[in-house]
């Protein structure tokens, strides 16, 4: 079974500051990984992916992932954050069983952006 | 349409009544996946429909839980005497196909309060 850990249930950042949201995931074969964000009482919107390829993935609204596989990591950043990115963000590991292509997702980190 | 549509967006109800939840998936999309949102609990995967194969059910909590894809659209997750443990925001999604490399889109969700 895949699993994903995101640490911290809460991240706070000053407006104009590195965001760095972390994602550890558990897979015994080559991995799919997902962001998505969550603004309130909003579904879920993809972020960004990765399948194949480059191992640093760019996404909507200037954030960016990278694939370690040597650390099982795909952290989310952005170089310098904005009032509009307060939400929270989930990251998601394709879990590719028999017939299925569920989603396994982390229990999510809340950014908050303090002006 | 447009996106996933999903109904009701609220939902409150007494302990043991039966409750209705429906998905109007976007229009094309084969596969269709029910997750339950519970606070700090993350998504939990409940139920996969991929065109006219057998839905994957693996993730329903209980027997009180079922859901249906009529005609390959439009999905109902129905849950019998319902308990305040079920108490969640229960979201939708839709893929074009059941590929990981496929985006899920999902939508807003129903918020279900069980008195």
């Amino acid at each position: 079974a895949q699993s994903v850990t995101q640490l911290g249930s809460h991240v706070s950042v000053s407006e104009g500051a590195l965001v760095l949201l972390r994602c550890n995931y558990s897979s015994s074969v080559p991995p799919y990984l997902f962001w998505y964000v969550q603004y309130p009482n909003q579904g879920l919107q993809l972020l960004l992916k990765y399948t194949t390829g480059a191992t640093l993935v760019k996404g909507i609204n200037g954030f960016e992932a990278e694939f370690k596989k040597s650390e099982t990591s795909f952290h989310l950043t952005k170089p310098s954050a904005h009032m509009s990115d307060a939400a929270e963000y989930f990251c998601a590991v394709l879990n590719s069983g028999a017939g299925s292509y569920q989603l396994t997702f982390g229990k999510g980190t809340k950014l908050s952006v303090i002006p | 349409g447009a996106g996933v549509s999903q109904s009701p967006s609220n939902k409150v109800t007494e302990k043991g009544k039966d409750v209705e939840l429906r998905c109007d998936p976007i229009s094309g999309h084969t596969a269709l996946y029910w997750y339950r949102q519970s606070l700090g609990q993350g998504l939990e995967f409940l139920i996969y429909f991929q065109g006219n194969s057998a839905p994957d059910k693996s993730g329903l909590p209980s027997d009180r839980f079922s859901a249906e894809r009529t005609g390959g659209s439009v999905s109902t997750l129905t849950i019998q005497r319902t308990q305040q443990e079920d108490s969640a925001v229960y979201l939708c999604a839709s893929s074009q196909t059941g590929s990981g490399a496929n985006v899920l889109t999902f939508g807003a969700g129903s918020r279900l309060t069980v008195l």
